[in-house]
């Protein structure tokens, strides 16, 4: 079973442009979190999708949204980027089947890492 | 904020010898996983301890729960250079309204040769 991909890897940007970055999940899972990852904060919490539904959010401003599609893939996109927006975005799925809470595990992917100039 | 606080912040040792990490959390938590992380790649889930569990193992892993202190360790036993990594815990609130897992800044271990 081929795990979760998220594309691109690597990318470079300069402060004012936007960005989208893909999540594809493991097959069959439904749920997609995404998380940034910074040296100075941690991993944090972005947002949840569930049936292309934002089902859970965390403390970022408006520039950061995402979507997901009825395949279940998901995007997320950082408009006016700041040089603060440097980091290692991950993207995870899991088995969730619509119970809530979900509390499994999840299963990341390699990651974007986005640098911003 | 972040619910888990990892101690210590790195650790370095021998190959061969064990390691253990403890976290400690602020509020109720429906479970506590660990996850593992090489350097700049994904995270890797290694194992998911519930709030009514004291104690579970997987392998050369053992981790233990003590809820009354709000606390968690994870002990890795004759360990490799492979296991080099960041290790991560991170609790799911038991508040309504809010299931994300929340991580702390997790603990970076060094297996040396």
């Amino acid at each position: 079973k081929a795990g979760v991909t998220q594309t691109p890897r690597y990318l470079i940007k300069t402060r004012g442009q936007q960005v989208t970055l893909s999540c594809s999940p493991i097959s069959g899972h439904r749920s997609v979190s995404w998380y940034q990852q910074t040296p100075g904060q941690g991993l944090q919490f972005l947002f949840e999708y569930f049936s292309e539904t934002q089902r859970n959010k965390g403390n970022f401003p408006g520039r950061f949204s995402g979507r997901q599609f009825s395949n279940s893939r998901s995007e997320m996109n950082v408009s006016t980027l700041e040089l603060g927006d440097s980091a290692l975005y991950l993207c995870a799925s899991s088995t969730d089947r619509g119970l809530y809470p979900n509390t499994g595990e999840l299963f990341f992917g390699e990651g974007s890492r986005l640098t911003v100039l | 904020s972040q619910q888990g606080e990892e101690d210590p912040q790195a650790l370095s040792i021998q190959e061969g010898e064990n390691a253990t990490m403890n976290c400690s959390y602020k509020t109720s938590i429906n479970n506590l996983q660990w996850y593992r992380q090489n350097s700049g790649r994904g995270l890797v889930h290694l194992i998911l301890i519930r709030s009514n569990e004291r104690e579970k193992h997987s392998g050369r892993l053992r981790v233990t729960l003590d809820t009354s202190k709000k606390s968690s360790s994870l002990l890795i036993t004759a360990s490799r250079a492979a296991d080099t990594a960041s290790y991560f815990c991170a609790t799911i609130f038991t508040g309504a309204g809010s299931y994300q897992l929340t991580f702390g800044k997790g603990t970076k271990l060094s297996v040396i040769p």
